[in-house]
């Protein structure tokens, strides 16, 4: 059983450029999310997915940023017209919906560390 | 919004020496999860709490649910050097079913 995977670890970009990091989810799992981390804090929840459906999405969501999970496997998150404030951890997780109801342990990948220079 | 006030921030002890950390809100919560963070890595899961007043146990580690439903805590049990890491309190509840609110962090350290 694999965990959940994330491309690339790592990223340096220019501001103003676009960038877009790929999550794939335990293969089981149909619910995934995204999250966001700064130094010295704890995860802050941008967006999740049932499947293919984006049901929650965060006000630190701009309209800059953009995520997808087109066939309800794997999610990208893009981030456009970069600013030195992305610089973060870019968290994916993934957890398990069944028909008896949701299990909301949130398994966490190993993060895409974004520099904006 | 909701927030969940961790405490405390960091920790120094011994090795062999019990730990505790705890997390608190104004708001009540219907999930609690604990995690550790090892630098440059993601959030490892080590307990989750689903009803009020639930002790769980993993291992050396020990985790309650308040009986409020707005705090939990984490305690661990002769610490080793490798429980060195941040541990996050997380919690689910309110209006969403997906949103995990994270506490701050306590940051151990452990001498060996």
């Amino acid at each position: 059983d694999t965990g959940v995977s994330q491309d690339p670890r790592h990223k340096i970009t220019k501001r103003g450029q676009n960038v877009t990091f790929r999550c794939d989810p335990i293969s089981e799992h149909n619910r995934l999310y995204w999250y966001r981390q700064t130094l010295g804090q704890g995860p802050e929840f941008l967006t999740y997915f049932q499947n293919e459906a984006q049901l929650e999405k965060s006000r630190l969501l701009s309209d800059r940023f953009s995520a997808e999970r087109p066939k309800g496997s794997f999610s990208t998150l893009e981030i456009q017209r970069t600013e030195q404030g992305d610089s973060a951890m870019y968290l994916c997780a993934s957890s398990f919906l069944t028909s008896g109801g949701p299990i909301y342990e949130q398994y966490f990948g190993p993060g895409t560390r974004l520099t904006v220079t | 919004g909701q927030q969940l006030n961790q405490s405390p921030q960091s920790m120094f002890i011994q090795e062999g020496e019990d730990v505790s950390m705890n997390c608190t809100s104004s708001s009540i919560f219907n999930t609690w999860l604990w995690y550790k963070q090892d630098p440059g890595e993601g959030p490892v899961l080590l307990i989750a709490l689903y009803k009020a007043g639930e002790l769980t146990s993993n291992g050396r580690l020990t985790a309650q649910f308040g009986i409020t439903r707005k705090d939990s805590f984490l305690n661990i049990s002769a610490s080793i050097p490798s429980d060195v890491g941040i541990y996050f309190c997380a919690a689910l509840g309110g209006t969403s079913y997906g949103k995990l609110t994270f506490g701050q962090g306590t940051i151990l350290t452990v001498h060996p």
